[in-house]
């Protein structure tokens, strides 16, 4: 079974203020790494897909990095606003590079 | 708008009986996922079809099957309801047979109810 996992569970961000949280993934048989955000009452979307070790991605003020060697995958939120409060997933494809299995998600709430 | 069309959005019904859920992919896509989310829990997958062929089988029952027909369409039946069953199925789609490297695009989901 593989284990994709997200750290913290939830947080709770200033308005303005900076966040980060992590999603740790076995480092063997590397294919991709997704980020998705999951607002309440919406689908998930995608926000990136990484595949190289060092790889670092930007979307308006979301950016991620990732490390391979020591499988784990930062996402970045810059002068978080309450429009960001969402959960956001990682998922990651096992042994079966058709199979995405997603994290249990860390929960961002914003507050104004 | 992800492009994915899922119908029914809700459904609610009784136990022992059998729905089907049915997913347009996104124009173009050619593969197909399942999710299912219960309460208290995140997306757990559930099968994978590509081009009508079906890719990868996570932790599915065997009272669920699914299908991907000629037009990519597909169908999730779920049969012998029980209480537990009660979660919310998402469809998704992608471009590319790989998983990998292409995102996923899910629709708004069936939320199915057992009572």
């Amino acid at each position: 079974i593989l284990n994709v996992e997200q750290s913290p569970q939830s947080l709770h961000v200033q308005e303005g203020d900076s966040t980060n949280f992590t999603c740790s993934f076995p480092s063997s048989n590397f294919y991709a790494l997704h980020w998705y955000r999951w607002e309440t009452a919406k689908s998930p979307e995608a926000l990136f897909v990484m595949t190289l070790n060092g790889d670092e991605k930007k979307k308006g003020r979301i950016s991620a990095t990732l490390n391979t060697k020591e499988g784990y995958s930062y996402l970045y939120i810059k002068g978080s606003q309450p429009e960001d409060s969402a959960t956001y997933l990682c998922a990651f494809p096992g042994d079966n590079d058709y199979k995405l299995s997603f994290g249990a998600g860390t929960t961002v709430t914003v507050r104004a | 708008d992800s492009g994915v069309t899922q119908t029914p959005k809700h459904l609610i019904t009784a136990t022992g009986q059998r729905v089907t859920l049915r997913c347009s992919p996104r124009s173009g896509d050619l593969s197909v996922y399942w999710y299912q989310q219960s309460l208290d829990q995140g997306l757990q997958f559930l099968i994978q079809y590509y081009n009508g062929e079906e890719r990868a089988k996570g932790n599915i029952l065997e009272r669920f099957s699914a299908q991907q027909f000629p037009d990519l369409h597909s169908e999730l039946n779920l049969s012998s309801l029980e209480l537990g069953d009660s979660a919310l199925y998402f469809c998704a789609s992608s471009g590319q047979g790989v998983s990998y490297n292409s995102p996923l695009h899910f629709g708004n989901g069936t939320r199915l109810t057992v009572t």
